[in-house]
C-alpha cells in the first residue's frame, strides 16, 4: 500500500525565486491538503485540494498556489520566495469517501531559502 | 478562530515512567480529535483519533488519549514509555465533513526525551 509521497525531499532556493513541489496522495485517496512547518512549529494549513479544485485556504498569501490533477496528484507553488518561506512543506491525503477526516501525511519537503 | 494548546514543550522521562501530555482545543462545535507523532527523522504518523463515541480511545503503541468535552481537552497517555517513544507529539483537531472544517489545526508539539 503507497503511502503518501513528495518531491524533491530537500530544496535550496535564493528569494525571489519560484518553486513547485509535488504530492502523490495515497492510494485510494482523492483529497490533497498542504501544510507549512516551520522548525520549533506544529504544521499550519495552507490549502486543501479535491475534485481539481481549492476547497479551502488558511492564511497565506496569494504567492502561494496549487493544482491538483486527474489522478489526484497536487503540485504546491510559491513565487517570489522569502526568507520566512524556509520551513518543511508537507502533503496530506484522505478520501472524501471515507469521510475526509483523517488525513496521511508525506514525508515533506525542505525548503530553504537563501 | 480554531487553536489547539499543548503546554508541555518539553517532556524528559526515564524509560517505564508513566506519560500524560496535555492538549486543550478551542472550538465552538463538533470536534474530532487527533494525535500525531513524528519520530526523529520520519514523517507525522497518526498516533490515534476520536471522533465520537467512548470518549477513551486506544491507538498504536500502548498509546491512550481521553476527551473530556467539558474541558475542551485531549490529553494522551502511556502508562509505562520507552526510549523508542522519543518522538514529538502533536494534538490536532478538525470537525465533522458537514461543516465544511477538513483542515486540521495543530498545537505547537511536545518533544518528548525517554532517557534508557
Amino acid at each position: 500500500d503507497a503511502g503518501v509521497t513528495q518531491s524533491p525531499t530537500h530544496l535550496i532556493k535564493t528569494r525571489g525565486q519560484q518553486v513547485t513541489l509535488r504530492c502523490s496522495p495515497k492510494s485510494g485517496h482523492d483529497t490533497v491538503s498542504w501544510y507549512q512547518q516551520a522548525l520549533g512549529q506544529g504544521p499550519q494549513f495552507i490549502f486543501q485540494y479535491y475534485e481539481e479544485e481549492e476547497r479551502q485556504r488558511g492564511n497565506f498569501p496569494d504567492r502561494f498556489s496549487g493544482h491538483q490533477f486527474p489522478n489526484y496528484s497536487s503540485e504546491l507553488n510559491v513565487n517570489a520566495l522569502l526568507l520566512g518561506d524556509s520551513a518543511l512543506y508537507l502533503c496530506a491525503s484522505s478520501s472524501q469517501l471515507a469521510g475526509g477526516q483523517t488525513q496521511y501525511f508525506g514525508p515533506g519537503t525542505r525548503l530553504l531559502v537563501l | 478562530a480554531q487553536s489547539v494548546s499543548q503546554h508541555n514543550h518539553h517532556v524528559i522521562l526515564s524509560e517505564a515512567a508513566s506519560l500524560e501530555l496535555g492538549c486543550n482545543y478551542s472550538y465552538g462545535g463538533t470536534v474530532n480529535l487527533f494525535w500525531y507523532v513524528q519520530y526523529p527523522g520520519q514523517h507525522l504518523q497518526l498516533l490515534l483519533k476520536y471522533f465520537s463515541g467512548d470518549p477513551l480511545v486506544k491507538g498504536i503503541k500502548g498509546f491512550e488519549a481521553e476527551f473530556i468535552k467539558s474541558k475542551f481537552s485531549f490529553n494522551l497517555r502511556k502508562p509505562s514509555v520507552q526510549w523508542s517513544d522519543t518522538a514529538e507529539y502533536f494534538c490536532a483537531v478538525n470537525a465533522p465533513r458537514n461543516t465544511g472544517f477538513q483542515k486540521l489545526v495543530f498545537g505547537t508539539g511536545t518533544r518528548l526525551l525517554v532517557s534508557p
